[in-house]
């Protein structure tokens, strides 16, 4: 069974930092990018990174840009999200996906088909 | 950044019934959007991809429509599990953002 489980949320004062984890199984995980989404109480999903399978390319949303750092640990079918400088805004549930797609008509179709349960993460003092 | 707005916000409907959740991107993005279902307290699980084909293992009464700017994503004949709240994305470029939701209640 394909499945993604997030580790590392909690309780943090602004400022401060947190490592999340998300562990992979029953799929190829090199052979995926990966993505982290996060969920603000009461609000909608927001994109925050991704990193691809290989090589490893990462992309940030601007309102994470240089405090967040994705990673990924092929070896060990884990991607990471290194939070620092934390904000009371970055407060929200963060889940990991995976990424995949699908040709039609020769086009790719990026897509987020699978998701873990999700960590939350709380910023404040 | 491409804006993903959604319509209505919040839809009441019976069981059985028939609705339609619009979507519009702020510049045309094709076919490169995906819909999500998510209940309280779950993950999002994706329902649509490429707006119009169906993600294996999610039932045939939901469906996908467009391309450009304008998506739409109906449900026909409404059964207690589709209570949720059902998101857009669009997968054109980065970042890669989401509508605000439809929360679609009883």
């Amino acid at each position: 069974e394909v499945q993604l489980m997030e580790s590392g949320g909690g309780l943090v004062q602004p400022g401060g930092s947190l490592r999340l984890s998300c562990a992979a199984s029953g799929f190829t995980f090199s052979s995926y990018a990966m993505r982290w989404v996060r969920q603000a109480p009461g609000r909608g999903l927001e994109w925050v990174s991704a990193i691809t399978g290989s090589d490893g390319t990462t992309d940030y949303a601007d309102a994470v840009k240089g405090r967040f750092t994705i990673s990924r640990d092929n070896s060990k079918n884990t991607m990471y999200l290194q939070m620092n400088s934390l904000r009371a805004e970055d407060t929200a549930i963060y889940y990991c996906a995976k990424r995949t797609f699908t040709v039609r008509t020769g086009i790719h179709y990026y897509y987020m088909d699978v998701w873990g349960k999700g960590t939350t993460v709380t910023v404040s003092s | 950044d491409i804006q993903m707005t959604q319509s209505p916000s919040s839809l009441s409907a019976f069981v059985g019934d028939r609705v339609t959740i619009t979507c519009r991107a702020s510049q045309s993005i094709g076919s490169y959007l995906n819909w999500y279902q998510q209940k309280p307290g779950k993950a999002p699980k994706l329902l649509i991809y490429g707006a119009s084909s169906l993600q294996s293992g999610v039932p045939s009464r939901f469906s996908g429509s467009g391309s450009g700017t304008d998506f739409t994503l109906t449900i026909t004949t409404l059964q207690p599990e589709d209570f949720a709240t059902y998101s857009c994305q669009q997968s054109y470029n980065i970042p890669y953002t989401f509508g605000q939701g439809t929360k679609l209640e009883v």
